[in-house]
């Protein structure tokens, strides 16, 4: 199947700095990547939908100048949390789209531990 | 939007038996349902997938069946082995092309199966 990496694979910040997450598609182009976040024992929650080359879309209550996200080739997208804060502390997930439309594929990178002290 | 329920929370089983998982999705519109598994720490692992256009698809051990009119689908694994247990998620959207060219179709994601198979 289609490989999707990320990185760092975790990181550890102190409150009130930046921290920037890269997913790649490894061996197909994506024009939509996905960016999640995941709490302990719970499920996946959704917090954007990133097209090549356009903005973002962002869900419900996902501040957009705090969760920056750039999808500037049809490979990378990027995620960066700003003037992170305990309460960011999570797992973030990316996946990205392989194929088109109707039989297209969502496939997730290992997705990216974040502490924030 | 979509919203899917996923039962039960957690499901334990013994080496050998079956284990069925629940999804209940509410958009008609809905015609792609994947099933993940994660491991703990890990990334969720896409392990069957269905589209609207049939009502059963079978891989080896796990098999996944929807029912468009009640709107429900549903996960059995058969002969579980303790390499079984993890986290099951079950998904739900409805996928297209958009005029530009772009896909559509964001996911949305069951609460999750805590799937614990015993030696």
């Amino acid at each position: 199947g289609a490989v999707v990496s990320q990185h760092p694979s975790w990181v550890i910040c102190k409150s009130g700095t930046s921290v920037k997450i890269e997913c790649r598609s490894l061996d197909f182009q994506a024009t939509t990547m996905f960016w999640y976040r995941q709490f302990p024992k719970q499920s996946l929650m959704l917090m954007a939908t990133s097209n090549e080359g356009s903005k973002a879309t962002y869900e419900q209550g996902v501040e957009k100048d705090k969760f920056l996200i750039n999808h500037a080739s049809l490979t990378l997208s990027t995620l960066t949390v700003t003037s992170a804060h305990p309460e960011d502390s999570s797992f973030y997930i990316c996946s990205a789209l392989a194929g088109l439309g109707y039989t297209d594929t969502q496939y997730f990178g290992p997705g990216t531990r974040l502490t924030v002290l | 939007g979509e919203n899917v329920e996923q039962h039960p929370s957690t499901l334990s089983v013994q080496e050998g038996d079956s284990a069925v998982i629940k999804c209940t999705y509410s958009d008609s519109a809905s015609n792609y349902f994947p099933w993940y598994k994660q491991e703990l720490g890990k990334r969720p692992q896409l392990i069957i997938d269905i589209r609207s256009n049939v009502g059963e698809k079978k891989d080896q051990r796990i098999a996944v069946t929807l029912n468009k009119t009640a709107k429900h689908f549903s996960l059995h694994i058969t002969e579980t082995q303790p390499e079984d247990s993890a986290v099951y998620f079950c998904a739900a959207t409805a996928r297209g092309v958009n005029a530009g060219g772009t896909s559509y179709g964001k996911l949305t994601f069951g609460q999750g199966t805590i799937l614990t198979v015993h030696p």
